[in-house]
């Protein structure tokens, strides 16, 4: 059973470009956490989003920033002029919860590495 | 609000034991833990939840007191491979809600 598959694993944009990160769930997930985490810093948690829909954003910039999980095919999180503040490791987790009050284990891929120059 | 966890820095020799801390301001419904190696993703540890259920790896203990909000994880007999950055993880209201994590605690085993 392969585990959440994240591409690319590196990215680099010049100011001003757009970046997307690619999050396939492990098989069997439909929910699907995006976490950001600056260098020697922890997770910050972005958007939570299950298949077609967004749960919470809460953590998502207001600006140039947008989620989506798409009845088909892999989670997209798209940065529209990227800045230099934006190079951070993206994370994204996907969880097999199916009813309120079990486990709610994330299991994180590898991540992508975008660098913004 | 972010959990905040203690120690922030633990340096261990092989076989010794070491205790990290999380505590939170807020009532919780569990707390995750993961060990993040550099450069790689953090990986799954244990999950506690309130009311006393746990899941998660076999070599590695925690426990979850409801009263103070806080979680204890316990390494026991430490090995080189324990060393990484330790972040907890905590939930609020019910499971399927974002994971808020605390800063890491970052803990090297020597041999």
């Amino acid at each position: 059973n392969a585990g959440v598959m994240q591409n690319p694993r590196h990215l680099v944009r010049r100011r001003g470009q757009e970046a997307r990160l690619r999050c396939s769930p492990m098989k069997g997930h439909s929910h699907v956490y995006w976490y950001r985490q600056l260098p020697e810093e922890g997770l910050k948690f972005m958007v939570y989003l299950q298949k077609e829909n967004i749960i919470d954003e809460s953590g998502m910039p207001k600006e140039r920033f947008s989620a989506e999980f798409p009845k088909e095919g892999p989670s997209i999180l798209r940065i529209q002029q990227v800045v230099r503040g934006d190079s951070a490791a993206y994370f994204c987790a996907s969880s097999p919860l199916e009813l309120a009050g079990s486990y709610n284990e994330q299991f994180f891929g590898p991540g992508t590495r975008l660098t913004v120059l | 609000q972010q959990p905040v966890q203690s120690p922030q820095a633990v340096i261990l020799r092989e076989g010794e034991d070491a205790v990290i801390n999380c505590s939170s301001s807020k009532a919780l419904y569990s707390v995750h833990w993961y060990r993040q190696k550099h450069g790689e993703a953090p990986v799954f540890l244990m999950i506690l939840l309130k009311g006393g259920e746990q899941k998660g790896h076999d070599k590695i203990s925690a426990s979850f007191n409801e009263k103070k909000q806080q979680s204890s994880l316990y390494l026991t007999a430490s090995q080189l491979s324990y060393s990484g950055t330790y972040f907890c993880g905590t939930e609020i209201g019910t499971a399927g809600n974002k994971l808020t994590f605390g800063g890491g605690t970052r803990v090297l085993v020597k041999p």
